[in-house]
């Protein structure tokens, strides 16, 4: 069973403040994306990584794929209380075609 | 473009009463999908459709969970009866193709929260 763990549950920081979230996970996976979402809101895609130990930007996120395709991390740089919401991680299935989520993040950033 | 459209937002029922979603998704995609969110937790796939065929219902309790995609494009989940523990939010999620998920990202719409009282 693939399953990913996400940490910490809870992360509750001050405006300005840099954070990293964690994805992991004991199998292998073809690629990890990465999902925010709001309150009363489905997810929205971030960032797809593919490759073993890719990195990826996306203004003050940063985005890496383990180089084992078995865990990624989240950093966020000078967080603003925009960036609060649910980060989900996720993984393609065996087959390729849907995708299995983790327990998610929650952040709260306050001013 | 229109993004995947749910209905009901919202859904209060007793258990052991039967409840019907609806989801149409974005024009054009093959792939649908419905997804379980229980609160505190990540989305669970419950049944994937390539237009209207099943992929994987591997995860749907199909002893009281139904669901069908009959032309290939609009979408019905429908529970009966209800338990307290489907409480839940109820995502749909199309994608262009059933190809690797990788470059074919999936959309959702913004679920319907399920309350069973």
């Amino acid at each position: 069973t693939q399953l990913l763990k996400q940490s910490p549950q809870f992360l509750s920081i001050q405006e300005g403040e840099n954070l990293t979230v964690y994805c992991n996970s004991s199998s292998v996976f073809s690629s990890l994306q990465w999902y925010r979402q709001e309150p009363g809101e489905g997810p929205v895609l971030l960032v797809t990584v593919v490759t073993g130990g890719e990195v990826k930007k996306l203004k003050r996120l940063t985005f890496q794929f383990g180089d084992a395709r078995k865990d990624s991390s989240l950093h966020i740089t000078a967080a603003q209380t925009g960036d609060t919401g649910l980060y989900l991680c996720a993984g393609a299935n065996q087959a390729g075609t849907a995708l299995i989520f983790g327990k998610g993040t929650t952040l709260s950033v306050s001013s | 473009e229109a993004g995947v459209a749910q209905s009901p937002r919202y859904k209060i029922i007793e258990k052991r009463q039967s409840v019907a979603f609806w989801c149409n998704p974005i024009s054009g995609h093959a792939t649908l999908y419905w997804y379980q969110q229980i609160l505190g937790q990540g989305p669970k796939l419950l049944i994937q459709f390539q237009n209207n065929g099943v992929v994987d219902d591997s995860q749907l309790p199909k002893d009281r969970f139904s669901a069908e995609r009959l032309k290939g494009v609009d979408s019905t989940l429908k529970i009966q009866p209800a338990k307290l523990e489907d409480s839940a939010v109820y995502l749909c999620a199309s994608s262009p193709t059933g190809q690797q998920i990788y470059n074919s990202p999936l959309h959702f719409g913004n679920g319907t929260r399920l309350t069973v009282t």
